[in-house]
């Protein structure tokens, strides 16, 4: 069974830009939740999307958006970059949603913003 | 504010040494705690979710308790494989939010 694919790998942007990062969660999940690691700050939630709703929000700024389609793939973009957006971004799916079963995670998108 | 932390922050063992990682978590109303392993590069892998005090499961060499206030993470007969960071995270509320720790690196040394 295929596992979660996280695209792209890496980017680099530049302070200012924006970008979408995508997912594509395991067949038949229908949720979609995104984290932002960071050293300092650890794993962060961000946002869950559960059949093409957002059912919960951490507590970033709007600048950090999301969306989920009718194949569940989701994407994440953050508009007007800034140095501190540079992080290893995850994302994880699961049948049932966050918090009430087993997730699995993607290998993340590493951002860099220069 | 659900708030979970992680000690020791880093771990170091020699192969076949136990010992105990620790997640103290406060957290209104608990639906669950999970414990997660990271490698180097990659994406959280799932181990165990615990719902209520006093539940304990295991796999190979780890075995994860739960109490009212904190979760231990047993490693038995560490092998250099075992060396990973170790997240724990909690489920609260009516929100289905998850918190995690900052972890435990763990690194056995053959």
């Amino acid at each position: 069974k295929a596992g979660v694919t996280q695209t792209p790998r890496y980017l680099i942007k530049t302070r200012g830009q924006q970008v979408t990062l995508s997912c594509s969660p395991i067949s038949g999940h229908r949720s979609v939740s995104w984290y932002q690691q960071t050293p300092g700050q650890g794993l962060q939630f961000l946002f869950e999307y559960f059949s093409e709703t957002q059912r919960n929000k951490g507590n970033f700024p709007g600048r950090f958006s999301g969306r989920q389609f009718s194949n569940s793939r989701s994407e994440m973009n953050v508009s007007t970059l800034e140095l501190g957006d540079s992080a290893l971004y995850l994302c994880a799916s699961s049948l049932v949603g966050q918090g009430k079963g087993e997730a699995f995670f993607g290998q993340g998108t590493r951002l860099t913003v220069v | 504010e659900d708030q979970v932390t992680q000690s020791p922050e880093a771990l170091r063992l020699q192969e076949g040494e136990s010992s105990s990682l620790n997640c103290s978590y406060t957290v209104s109303g608990l639906r669950g705690l999970f414990w997660y392993r990271q490698d180097p590069g990659k994406g959280p892998e799932f181990l165990f979710t615990l719902y209520s005090a006093g539940e304990e499961k295991e796999k190979e060499r780890l075995k994860a308790t739960l109490t009212k206030k904190e979760s231990f993470l047993h490693i038995t007969a560490p092998k250099p494989e075992d060396s990973a960071t170790y997240l724990c995270a909690v489920c609260g509320g009516s929100n289905y939010k998850l918190t995690f720790g900052k972890g435990t690196l763990l690194t056995v040394n053959p």
